[in-house]
């Protein structure tokens, strides 16, 4: 089955709007972490979220394991916010990463 | 800190040809990952190193794709010979030994003609 969903797969913001973005995860999935991927492909860590909440200036993201779901939240977005989100989860047991599928986010200026 | 080196940046060939590519993981860094991320998708992990060692490499076509990390650093990811759906970024990635914060590389793009 689905170890982690993310929701919605295309976002399109005006500059300045807030964003939630959110991330479903199995039973088998933990230690949730949260990637920007910028139009050059290059993947950066945003956050290592297991449980709780993390900011990082005008982003934040909170995991709330007992009910399997984290979400991510951007406030007055930046056209340099565009690009593809990614969550990603370890498969218990293992060290192997499995990514969600990404929220393409597009922010008009 | 230098981050995590990759090369080429760009690849183009044509089909039942080979292509190597090349990734120096972050200096300290024990576990070396290689992932295959088609067009649309997220990345999927083709190989994991820790160290000289292979711990997971149940989703690398092994008939065509090969990979090594000689001395616990350097490693290269071999395709031979490559298929036009191998068409993909591949992203290197490294961590410090376990389930935590994995760093990328700028990825390498390969188009099979």
């Amino acid at each position: 089955g689905i170890q982690v969903e993310q929701s919605p797969p295309d976002l399109i913001l005006q500059e300045g709007a807030n964003s939630t973005l959110r991330c479903n995860f199995s039973d088998s999935v933990n230690n949730l972490q949260w990637f920007h991927q910028n139009p050059w492909v290059q993947l950066i860590n945003l956050f290592y979220i297991p449980s709780g909440t993390k900011q990082n200036g005008r982003l934040s993201a909170t995991t709330v394991a007992t009910e399997r779901y984290s979400l991510l939240y951007i406030s007055s977005s930046q056209t340099t916010d565009s690009g593809v989100y990614f969550c990603a989860g370890y498969i218990q047991g293992a060290q192997k990463l499995v990514f969600g599928q990404g929220t393409r986010l597009t922010i008009n200026p | 800190e230098a981050g995590v080196a990759q090369s080429p940046r760009y690849k183009i060939i044509e089909k039942r040809q080979s292509v190597a590519f090349w990734c120096n993981p972050i200096s300290g860094h024990a576990t070396l990952y290689w992932y295959q991320q088609i067009l649309g998708q997220g990345p999927k992990l083709l190989i994991q190193f820790q160290n000289n060692g292979v711990v997971d490499d149940s989703q690398l076509p092994k008939d065509r794709f090969s990979a090594e990390r000689l001395k616990g650093v350097d490693s290269t990811l071999k395709i031979q010979p490559a298929k036009l759906e191998d068409s993909a970024v591949y992203l290197c990635a490294s961590s410090f030994w376990g389930p935590e914060t994995q760093y990328f590389g700028p990825g390498t793009r390969l188009l099979v003609l």
